[in-house]
């Protein structure tokens, strides 16, 4: 079974700082990793997704991932925040072989930025 | 989330009573699950479909029940509601592996 952590519940962090949130994941077999993000009463959204190649993913709205196999992990950074990147973000895994493409989230990471 | 629709959005239940949240998508996708969100918890897969006809459960399927009669459709069914499933719904879809796709959310309350 696939789980993944999410060690910190809420990062504040001041406007135009930078910021990484991160995620460890544990799985028996290859997996495939995302983060998504959602604001307030919205659904989520995908920021960015590591399938394969380049360990170093780039997503949306300035936010890239690096993906590291030897210590299992996938941290979300940006260089500098803006109050609009004030959300939850959430780490995901689902395991590359099968047919099925269940997630497995973490518990997510609740950014809040400063003025 | 363009393509996935669920209904209603909010609904508010007493304990014991039936209902359906409804998810649609027009996208011709294989693939449909209901997630659960609960504070600290992140999303838990609820149920899934690989296609018309095929369900299965998954981390947390008591309580609900699911069924596939089209590809675009993929409704669950909370049989006698408790306090405990008081959450924030949300269905995703997908097609090729991993791009899934997720809609707005149903907010229910169980009272």
């Amino acid at each position: 079974a696939q789980s993944v952590t999410q060690l910190d519940s809420q990062v504040p962090v001041f406007e135009e700082a930078p910021v990484e949130l991160r995620c460890n994941y544990s799985s028996s077999v290859s997996v495939y990793l995302f983060w998504y993000v959602q604001y307030p009463n919205q659904g989520l959204q995908l920021l960015l997704k590591y399938l394969s190649g380049s360990t170093l993913v780039k997503g949306i709205n300035g936010f890239e991932a690096e993906f590291n196999k030897s210590q299992t992990s996938f941290h979300l950074r940006k260089p500098s925040v803006h109050i609009s990147d004030t959300a939850e973000y959430f780490c995901a895994v689902s395991e590359t072989a099968g047919s099925a493409r269940q997630l497995t989230f973490g518990s997510g990471t609740q950014l809040t930025v400063l003025p | 989330n363009a393509g996935v629709t669920q209904t209603p959005k909010f609904q508010v239940l007493k304990t014991g009573q039936s209902m359906t949240l409804q998810c649609a998508q027009d996208m011709n996708h294989e693939y449909m699950s209901w997630y659960r969100q609960d504070p600290g918890m992140g999303l838990r897969l609820i149920h899934y479909s690989v296609g018309a006809g095929i369900t299965d459960q998954g981390e947390v399927p008591n309580g609900y029940n699911v069924s596939r009669s089209t590809t675009e459709d993929f409704p669950l069914r909370l049989l006698s509601a408790a306090p405990s499933q008081t959450s924030v719904y949300f269905c995703a879809s997908s097609y090729r592996r991993n791009t899934i796709y997720f809609g707005e959310g149903s907010w229910l309350t169980v009272v």
